[in-house]
């Protein structure tokens, strides 16, 4: 069975600062890919950014991107210039065989100061 | 249309109704899922459709019966639910089944069993 490990239940930064959210998960497979989704308090579920286990090179997505560290299965997320509208819980999911169905994490509910 | 639409919104319902919820996209995804989220939890797979057949059922009790009439629609019959089925009925569609495809999410239906 897959687990997958969001160690910060919570986590604060200023507007404009930058944050890192962390995930780690157990897998045997080689193939797999892994998103990050972001579900603010009107419950929407929507993908913040995905990353394909094959690639070295970390994904990005305007001031989202990930370090993927494939060898010690960890793949953290960092918010660049954080807006009020970023604040929202924070899920991590590994998606792989032989399920295809995303697997999350406990999630990090991140919280935006002005 | 990158929709998933979600019919009711909301649902209160008395231990012995029989409800539905449902679930359309026109996306043309072959895959279609139904999650359950607890309030400050993950949400977690309870069924998964390929190809309009059950792929996947992650031990769901039997008051929990999923229904795919046609490759838009996508059914959950309720029957003598519990207060604790109460939660966030998520649905998820994705092109297909597989590791290289981003699942879309529904806004949800929030049921309360009374």
């Amino acid at each position: 069975a897959q687990t997958v490990t969001q160690s910060q239940p919570e986590m604060s930064v200023q507007e404009a600062e930058t944050v890192t959210l962390s995930c780690t998960y157990d897998t045997s497979e080689s193939d797999y890919y892994l998103f990050w989704y972001k579900q603010p308090p009107s419950r929407q579920m929507i993908l913040v950014i995905r990353q394909e286990a094959y690639k070295q090179q970390n994904a990005t997505e305007n001031r989202f991107s990930v370090n993927f560290q494939k060898a010690a299965k960890s793949f953290s997320l960092k918010i660049s210039d954080s807006q009020l509208g970023d604040a929202a819980m924070y899920f991590c999911a590994p998606l792989m065989g032989p399920g295809y169905a995303l697997n999350f994490g406990k999630g990090t509910s991140l919280l935006v100061t002005p | 249309d990158t929709e998933v639409t979600q019919t009711p919104k909301h649902l209160v319902m008395g231990m012995t109704n029989k409800k539905s919820l449902k679930c359309e996209q026109h996306m043309g995804h072959r895959a279609m899922y139904w999650y359950k989220q607890k309030a400050k939890k993950p949400p977690e797979l309870m069924f998964v459709y390929s190809y309009e057949k059950l792929s996947i059922n992650e031990s769901v009790p039997s008051r929990f019966s999923p229904e795919c009439p046609n490759s838009s629609l996508l059914n959950l019959h309720l029957h003598a639910l519990q207060p604790e089925d109460s939660a966030l009925y998520l649905c998820a569609s994705s092109r297909y089944r597989g590791m290289n495809t981003e699942a879309f999410f529904g806004q949800g239906t929030r049921l309360t069993v009374v």
